[in-house]
């Protein structure tokens, strides 16, 4: 059964970069068959897409997100990464990966990860 | 790229059906029959629920079914009961983008 788990700092300060890891158990990260991606949601808000990658090393963004988003894979690992520059008070919310089917299969989000908090605060 | 448009709440007794609305563009929800839906339960990671508008991932109850018009996908459940409080997310494909609606807040009388 495949599983995805979060890892990073929880708490951040402003200005600084936010890193975080999905480590993906149960299966391999290099299918040709799924995208892996980040999805965040604000306390008490909903949810928004930061972004999706490929085995490859293809990668999509949000656009409202793209000037301070960098996601890469190490599939020696089966981990993908996360990384939010010049975090504000804003970039405050549980973070979540999740696997995400190619647009042929679907384009569909499962499973995912349980989340992790990341608070921006000085 | 914007959000999905929801409705903020909807409510209904059990064993009644509701249904939740998603509206979208003919940039997303419009080209692409590639919208799901997810259930969220406070503090747990969202689950699949229906992908490509209106099949089931297996597990998942037969009372829950999509369907898509136009712009516009639509969730229904029916025989609601109190398990099925949650919010409901839809989410559509946008070409190189993804979009997820704003979530709405289902819940049982």
């Amino acid at each position: 059964q495949l599983q995805l788990q979060e890892s990073g700092p929880g708490l951040v300060k402003p200005s600084e970069t936010l890193s975080l890891t999905c480590t993906v158990s149960g299966g391999s990260i290099s299918s040709s068959s799924y995208y892996w991606g980040w999805i965040r949601q604000p306390p008490g808000k909903g949810l928004e897409w930061i972004g999706s990658i490929y085995y490859s090393g293809s990668t999509y963004y949000n656009p409202s997100l793209k000037s301070r988003v960098t996601i890469s894979v190490d599939t020696s690992k089966n981990q993908f990464s996360l990384k939010l520059s010049s975090v504000t008070a804003a970039d405050t919310a549980v973070y979540y990966c999740a696997r995400r089917a190619v647009a042929g299969l679907g384009h569909w989000f499962d499973p995912w990860g349980q989340g992790t908090l990341v608070t921006v605060s000085s | 790229q914007s959000a999905l448009t929801q409705p903020a709440s909807v409510s209904g007794s059990p064993g009644q059906s509701i249904t939740i609305s998603c509206t979208g563009t003919s940039s997303d929800v419009g080209s692409y029959n590639l919208v799901s839906w997810y259930q969220q339960h406070p503090g747990k990671a969202p689950k699949l629920m229906i992908y490509e508008g209106s099949k089931r991932p297996s597990g998942v109850s037969n009372r829950f079914s999509g369907s898509k018009s136009g712009n516009t996908a639509s969730l229904t459940i029916s025989g609601l009961q109190a398990e099925d409080e949650a919010d409901y997310y839809c989410c559509s494909y946008a070409g190189s983008s993804t979009s997820f609606g704003g979530g709405t807040k289902l819940t049982v009388l």
